[in-house]
């Protein structure tokens, strides 16, 4: 069984269309992330939810909206796509508030033409 | 910015030998830390988590914390090729709301 899965695996679309990616844990876990990782392989927070609230935007542009039904989701839209936007997005959970043994999803590999 | 800073590499050893990752970061409040693989083309994968000063050992893997030189390694023992990886340090910043990355030392095992 899959932990934390994500979806899609790979995303190639234009600029300015709108998309969204999915991620889903198994784990019951109450703290869930988004993570960019660029292409210098740099990993970095976007946002993190606990038990559904928004706990961290790290300065990250608007058009990035995520959205949390429940505690085992957390999905990323994103607005108005821009070429600096590619990147893998990973999701990524963890027990609780506080706990950051984290673990990630497989990621999602995002292109924009 | 609060960072966490990392050498590059390739850090590059022969099979057997041990291998030695260090990092080094800049929020002296930060007070758990962790060591992340990362294979070409898959997420990462937590191997090591130290929260206070001193080795902490798993398997083949040492972890070793020094908050006084705000440094963390990883020591991996008879390395093998598999251990070829991309290896992120991460610490939580001193309020505990965020996981901050290095950029990662990518190690070579060579057979």
């Amino acid at each position: 069984d899959t932990a934390v899965s994500q979806t899609p695996k790979y995303l190639v679309t234009q600029m300015g269309n709108d998309k969204s990616i999915k991620c889903e844990q198994n784990l019951g876990h109450d703290t869930m992330y988004w993570y960019k990782q660029d292409s210098k392989k740099f990993l970095k927070i976007m946002f993190s939810y606990n038990n559904k609230e928004l706990i961290i935007n790290e300065t990250v542009p608007n058009r990035f909206s995520p959205k949390s039904p429940d505690k085992a989701h957390l999905n990323l839209h994103i607005n108005s796509l821009e070429l600096g936007d590619s990147a893998v997005y990973f999701c990524a959970s963890s027990q609780d508030w506080g706990s950051y043994e984290q673990y990630f999803g497989p990621g999602t590999r995002l292109t924009v033409t | 910015q609060k960072e966490v800073e990392q050498n590059s590499g390739p850090l590059s050893v022969p099979e057997g030998a041990i291998a030695s990752l260090n990092c080094t970061y800049s929020d002296r409040g930060s007070q758990s830390f962790f060591w992340y693989r990362q294979y070409s083309g898959k997420s990462p994968e937590l191997i090591m988590s130290i929260y206070s000063n001193g080795d902490k050992e798993d398997g083949r893997f040492t972890a070793q914390l020094n908050k006084a030189s705000q440094y963390v390694s990883l020591l991996i023992r008879d390395s093998q090729p598999s251990d070829s990886a991309t290896y992120l340090c991460a610490v939580t910043n001193q309020a505990g709301t965020a996981l901050i990355f290095g950029k990662g030392t990518t190690l070579s095992v060579s057979s």
